[in-house]
């Protein structure tokens, strides 16, 4: 069974870093993509990025791009985000998808709720 | 980048009555378009793909369709466990790009 668990709740102050992880089982992880989204508080899905796992190939969202750093350990199967300095901006809920080929998204993690606050 | 514009923001149906969502790729996406539905509180989960493909466990009554740029997502008879927001999604290009969102609400 594929499963993609994302890890907890996150509440950060402006300027801090953050990296949120998000663990996958029961596929090959190093052979299908996994993808990034971001939902804003009562808005809707954007993609940020994706990495394929095999051999880092990653790609980001003009949004995104320089924003954020997507990366994932082959070892343990985990794809992460990392911020370097958060914003206000950056609270949102964020899921990670696992992508049928370099397409659409068919399983997805449970999201994690990152909070920027001062 | 490709914009994916969704219609109607909201649509307000009873239980049983059959619904009708649009989405409009701003260019070509032949059939690289995916449907998802979000309910409340949970993660999106995937219904079609290839416009007209429904994903494994779907129930019959999801259905899709596409013309050139237009696409559709039919629900021919909407259960209580259908009302939630509906995201069309295309994966032709880079970066891939989301339309804005149906909400099918209880009228």
């Amino acid at each position: 069974e594929v499963q993609l668990v994302q890890s907890g709740a996150e509440v950060k102050k402006p300027g801090e870093s953050l990296k949120i992880s998000c663990k996958a089982s029961g596929y090959s992880f190093t052979s299908q993509w996994i993808g990034w989204v971001r939902q804003m508080p009562g808005k809707g899905l954007e993609w940020m990025g994706m990495i394929f796992p095999g051999d880092s190939d990653t790609r980001y969202s003009p949004s995104s791009q320089g924003q954020v750093t997507i990366s994932a350990d082959k070892s343990t199967s985990t794809a992460y985000l990392q911020w370097s300095s958060l914003k206000a901006s950056d609270t949102a809920m964020y899921y990670c998808a696992r992508h049928r080929g370099y397409s659409f998204a068919d399983y997805w993690g449970q999201g994690t709720l990152v909070t920027v606050s001062s | 980048e490709i914009v994916m514009t969704q219609s109607p923001a909201t649509l307000s149906v009873s239980p049983g009555e059959r619904v009708t969502l649009s989405c409009r790729a701003s260019q070509s996406v032949n059939n690289n378009l995916g449907w998802y539905q979000q309910k409340p509180g949970q993660a999106p989960r995937l219904l079609i793909y290839g416009a007209s493909t429904r994903d494994t466990g779907v129930p019959a009554r999801f259905s899709g369709s596409w013309s050139a740029t237009d696409f559709t997502l039919t629900i021919s008879t909407l259960q209580s466990e259908d009302f939630a927001i509906y995201y069309c999604q295309q994966y032709h290009n880079w970066p891939f790009t989301f339309g804005g969102g149906t909400k099918v609400e209880i009228k």
